[in-house]
Protein backbone atom coordinates (compact mmCIF):
# COMPACT_ATOMS: atom_id res chain seq x y z
CA UNK A 1 0.00 0.00 0.00
CA UNK A 2 1.04 3.60 -0.70
CA UNK A 3 1.85 6.26 2.23
CA UNK A 4 2.81 9.58 2.07
CA UNK A 5 4.11 11.32 4.44
CA UNK A 6 4.42 14.84 4.83
CA UNK A 7 7.35 16.76 7.37
CA UNK A 8 7.35 18.55 9.83
CA UNK A 9 3.65 18.17 11.03
CA UNK A 10 4.15 21.85 12.01
CA UNK A 11 5.95 25.04 12.32
CA UNK A 12 6.03 28.42 13.67
CA UNK A 13 8.57 30.63 12.14
CA UNK A 14 9.90 34.02 12.09
CA UNK A 15 9.24 36.45 8.70
CA UNK A 16 12.09 36.60 6.98
CA UNK A 17 13.52 33.07 8.06
CA UNK A 18 13.88 30.70 5.47
CA UNK A 19 11.56 27.17 5.05
CA UNK A 20 11.53 23.91 3.52
CA UNK A 21 8.86 21.51 3.84
CA UNK A 22 9.07 17.89 2.89
CA UNK A 23 7.24 15.18 1.03
CA UNK A 24 7.50 11.62 0.79
CA UNK A 25 5.39 8.78 -0.92
CA UNK A 26 5.86 5.08 -0.47
CA UNK A 27 4.93 2.41 -2.50
CA UNK A 28 4.46 4.04 -5.45
CA UNK A 29 7.23 4.74 -8.24
CA UNK A 30 7.02 7.82 -10.88
CA UNK A 31 3.81 9.03 -9.05
CA UNK A 32 2.16 12.41 -10.25
CA UNK A 33 3.05 14.62 -7.37
CA UNK A 34 1.58 18.42 -6.14
CA UNK A 35 1.74 21.19 -3.60
CA UNK A 36 -0.67 22.97 -2.45
CA UNK A 37 -1.63 26.04 0.09
CA UNK A 38 -4.93 26.26 2.31
CA UNK A 39 -5.68 29.55 4.06
CA UNK A 40 -7.40 29.28 7.41
CA UNK A 41 -10.84 28.09 6.92
CA UNK A 42 -10.07 28.63 3.02
CA UNK A 43 -9.91 26.60 -0.25
CA UNK A 44 -6.86 25.07 -1.42
CA UNK A 45 -4.43 26.54 -4.03
CA UNK A 46 -2.85 24.62 -6.14
CA UNK A 47 1.00 25.75 -6.09
CA UNK A 48 2.95 23.42 -8.56
CA UNK A 49 2.90 20.02 -9.85
CA UNK A 50 5.93 17.61 -10.67
CA UNK A 51 5.35 14.32 -13.32
CA UNK A 52 9.24 13.85 -12.89
CA UNK A 53 12.58 13.79 -11.06
CA UNK A 54 14.06 17.42 -11.48
CA UNK A 55 10.94 19.04 -13.28
CA UNK A 56 8.24 21.07 -11.24
CA UNK A 57 5.38 23.24 -12.70
CA UNK A 58 4.66 26.47 -11.28
CA UNK A 59 0.72 27.25 -11.21
CA UNK A 60 1.05 30.12 -8.38
CA UNK A 61 4.00 30.90 -7.14
CA UNK A 62 3.55 33.13 -4.06
CA UNK A 63 7.04 33.02 -3.62
CA UNK A 64 7.74 29.90 -3.09
CA UNK A 65 9.76 27.44 -4.95
CA UNK A 66 9.58 23.37 -5.50
CA UNK A 67 11.84 20.90 -6.08
CA UNK A 68 11.97 16.83 -6.92
CA UNK A 69 15.34 15.70 -6.09
CA UNK A 70 13.93 12.13 -6.17
CA UNK A 71 11.34 9.98 -7.50
CA UNK A 72 9.61 9.81 -4.35
CA UNK A 73 10.16 13.03 -2.75
CA UNK A 74 9.16 16.56 -3.12
CA UNK A 75 10.03 19.91 -1.23
CA UNK A 76 8.78 22.69 -1.09
CA UNK A 77 10.96 25.84 0.23
CA UNK A 78 11.71 29.42 0.17
CA UNK A 79 14.63 32.02 1.97
CA UNK A 80 12.21 34.44 3.17
CA UNK A 81 9.22 34.03 4.80
CA UNK A 82 6.02 36.39 4.71
CA UNK A 83 3.43 36.85 6.69
CA UNK A 84 0.96 35.64 4.20
CA UNK A 85 2.97 32.11 3.73
CA UNK A 86 0.55 31.21 6.97
CA UNK A 87 -1.56 28.40 6.23
CA UNK A 88 -1.73 24.35 5.80
CA UNK A 89 0.20 22.90 3.02
CA UNK A 90 -1.00 19.62 1.65
CA UNK A 91 1.32 17.21 -0.32
CA UNK A 92 -0.67 14.98 -3.03
CA UNK A 93 0.08 12.31 -5.53
CA UNK A 94 -1.27 10.99 -8.29
CA UNK A 95 -0.77 8.08 -10.46
CA UNK A 96 1.38 8.87 -13.84
CA UNK A 97 -1.36 7.84 -16.27
CA UNK A 98 -4.85 9.90 -17.17
CA UNK A 99 -6.50 11.83 -14.36
CA UNK A 100 -6.18 10.01 -11.19
CA UNK A 101 -7.40 10.16 -7.93
CA UNK A 102 -5.08 12.46 -5.53
CA UNK A 103 -3.97 11.29 -2.38
CA UNK A 104 -3.36 13.44 0.19
CA UNK A 105 -0.89 13.83 3.03
CA UNK A 106 -1.95 14.78 6.73
CA UNK A 107 -0.68 18.36 5.85
CA UNK A 108 1.92 20.97 7.40
CA UNK A 109 0.65 23.64 9.46
CA UNK A 110 2.92 26.70 9.19
CA UNK A 111 2.39 29.80 11.42
CA UNK A 112 4.64 32.98 10.48
CA UNK A 113 5.24 35.68 13.01
CA UNK B 1 -9.22 28.47 -17.90
CA UNK B 2 -12.16 26.32 -15.45
CA UNK B 3 -13.55 27.72 -12.36
CA UNK B 4 -15.85 25.97 -10.16
CA UNK B 5 -18.07 27.58 -7.29
CA UNK B 6 -19.90 26.11 -4.23
CA UNK B 7 -22.72 28.04 -3.22
CA UNK B 8 -23.26 27.12 0.22
CA UNK B 9 -20.29 28.53 2.43
CA UNK B 10 -22.33 26.08 5.58
CA UNK B 11 -24.85 23.53 5.42
CA UNK B 12 -26.38 22.30 9.02
CA UNK B 13 -28.50 19.47 9.13
CA UNK B 14 -29.80 16.77 11.94
CA UNK B 15 -28.71 12.89 11.61
CA UNK B 16 -30.75 11.13 9.55
CA UNK B 17 -31.45 14.02 6.97
CA UNK B 18 -30.91 13.86 3.52
CA UNK B 19 -28.42 17.01 2.40
CA UNK B 20 -27.37 17.93 -1.19
CA UNK B 21 -24.12 20.07 -1.60
CA UNK B 22 -24.06 22.07 -4.37
CA UNK B 23 -21.10 22.50 -7.23
CA UNK B 24 -21.07 24.17 -10.45
CA UNK B 25 -18.06 24.37 -12.91
CA UNK B 26 -17.50 26.70 -15.39
CA UNK B 27 -15.30 25.28 -18.83
CA UNK B 28 -16.06 25.33 -22.36
CA UNK B 29 -14.40 22.00 -22.47
CA UNK B 30 -13.92 18.33 -21.31
CA UNK B 31 -13.54 18.18 -17.77
CA UNK B 32 -13.00 15.52 -15.08
CA UNK B 33 -14.74 17.06 -11.71
CA UNK B 34 -14.45 15.11 -8.41
CA UNK B 35 -15.31 16.00 -4.73
CA UNK B 36 -13.30 15.58 -1.60
CA UNK B 37 -14.05 15.26 2.01
CA UNK B 38 -11.76 17.16 4.69
CA UNK B 39 -12.08 16.52 8.53
CA UNK B 40 -10.76 19.51 10.62
CA UNK B 41 -7.02 19.36 10.97
CA UNK B 42 -6.59 16.45 8.26
CA UNK B 43 -5.82 16.31 4.66
CA UNK B 44 -8.34 15.73 2.25
CA UNK B 45 -9.88 11.95 1.26
CA UNK B 46 -11.04 11.07 -2.23
CA UNK B 47 -14.98 10.72 -2.13
CA UNK B 48 -16.36 10.44 -6.33
CA UNK B 49 -15.20 11.42 -9.83
CA UNK B 50 -16.90 11.96 -12.86
CA UNK B 51 -15.32 11.94 -16.49
CA UNK B 52 -18.08 10.09 -18.72
CA UNK B 53 -20.29 7.54 -18.86
CA UNK B 54 -23.25 7.60 -15.94
CA UNK B 55 -24.40 10.97 -14.76
CA UNK B 56 -24.76 9.91 -11.38
CA UNK B 57 -21.71 8.13 -9.60
CA UNK B 58 -21.53 6.50 -6.63
CA UNK B 59 -18.89 7.41 -3.89
CA UNK B 60 -17.61 6.00 -0.30
CA UNK B 61 -19.88 6.33 2.80
CA UNK B 62 -22.99 6.28 0.99
CA UNK B 63 -22.08 9.18 -1.12
CA UNK B 64 -23.44 9.93 -4.48
CA UNK B 65 -22.98 12.79 -7.37
CA UNK B 66 -24.92 13.76 -10.36
CA UNK B 67 -23.74 15.80 -13.23
CA UNK B 68 -25.44 17.64 -15.35
CA UNK B 69 -23.89 19.54 -18.63
CA UNK B 70 -27.07 21.59 -19.10
CA UNK B 71 -26.88 23.16 -15.70
CA UNK B 72 -22.69 22.81 -15.52
CA UNK B 73 -22.90 21.15 -11.87
CA UNK B 74 -21.99 18.18 -10.16
CA UNK B 75 -24.18 18.42 -6.75
CA UNK B 76 -23.14 15.75 -4.07
CA UNK B 77 -26.06 13.98 -1.99
CA UNK B 78 -26.30 11.57 0.68
CA UNK B 79 -29.86 9.96 1.80
CA UNK B 80 -29.06 9.89 5.82
CA UNK B 81 -26.38 11.33 7.40
CA UNK B 82 -24.18 10.56 10.11
CA UNK B 83 -22.51 12.71 12.45
CA UNK B 84 -19.48 11.28 11.60
CA UNK B 85 -20.10 13.28 8.06
CA UNK B 86 -19.37 16.47 9.50
CA UNK B 87 -16.62 18.10 7.77
CA UNK B 88 -15.57 20.72 4.53
CA UNK B 89 -16.57 19.16 1.30
CA UNK B 90 -14.58 20.19 -1.92
CA UNK B 91 -15.45 19.85 -5.27
CA UNK B 92 -12.86 20.24 -7.91
CA UNK B 93 -11.86 20.43 -11.73
CA UNK B 94 -9.51 19.30 -13.91
CA UNK B 95 -9.48 19.68 -17.68
CA UNK B 96 -8.78 16.50 -19.51
CA UNK B 97 -6.30 18.80 -21.64
CA UNK B 98 -4.13 18.93 -18.44
CA UNK B 99 -4.89 17.02 -15.76
CA UNK B 100 -2.22 18.13 -13.32
CA UNK B 101 -3.94 21.28 -13.01
CA UNK B 102 -6.78 21.14 -10.13
CA UNK B 103 -9.22 24.06 -9.44
CA UNK B 104 -10.88 23.44 -6.22
CA UNK B 105 -14.07 25.20 -5.20
CA UNK B 106 -14.04 26.95 -1.89
CA UNK B 107 -15.95 23.97 0.15
CA UNK B 108 -18.88 23.20 2.24
CA UNK B 109 -19.13 23.09 5.61
CA UNK B 110 -21.32 20.43 6.87
CA UNK B 111 -22.71 20.16 10.33
CA UNK B 112 -24.35 17.42 11.23
CA UNK B 113 -26.73 17.13 14.29
CA UNK B 114 -27.59 14.49 16.58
Amino acid sequence: AQTIHQWPVAEIKAVGSPLSLGCTIKGKSSPNLYWYWQATGGTLQQLFYSITVGQVESVVQLNLSASRPKDDQFILSTEKLLLSHSGFYLCAWSSDWGQDTQYFGPGTRLLVL
Amino acid sequence: TQTVSQSDAHVTVFEGDSVELRCNYSYGGSIYLSWYIQHHGHGLQFLLKYYSGNPVVQGVNGFEAEFSKSDSSFHLRKASVHWSDSAVYFCAVSATSNTNKVVFGTGTRLQVLP
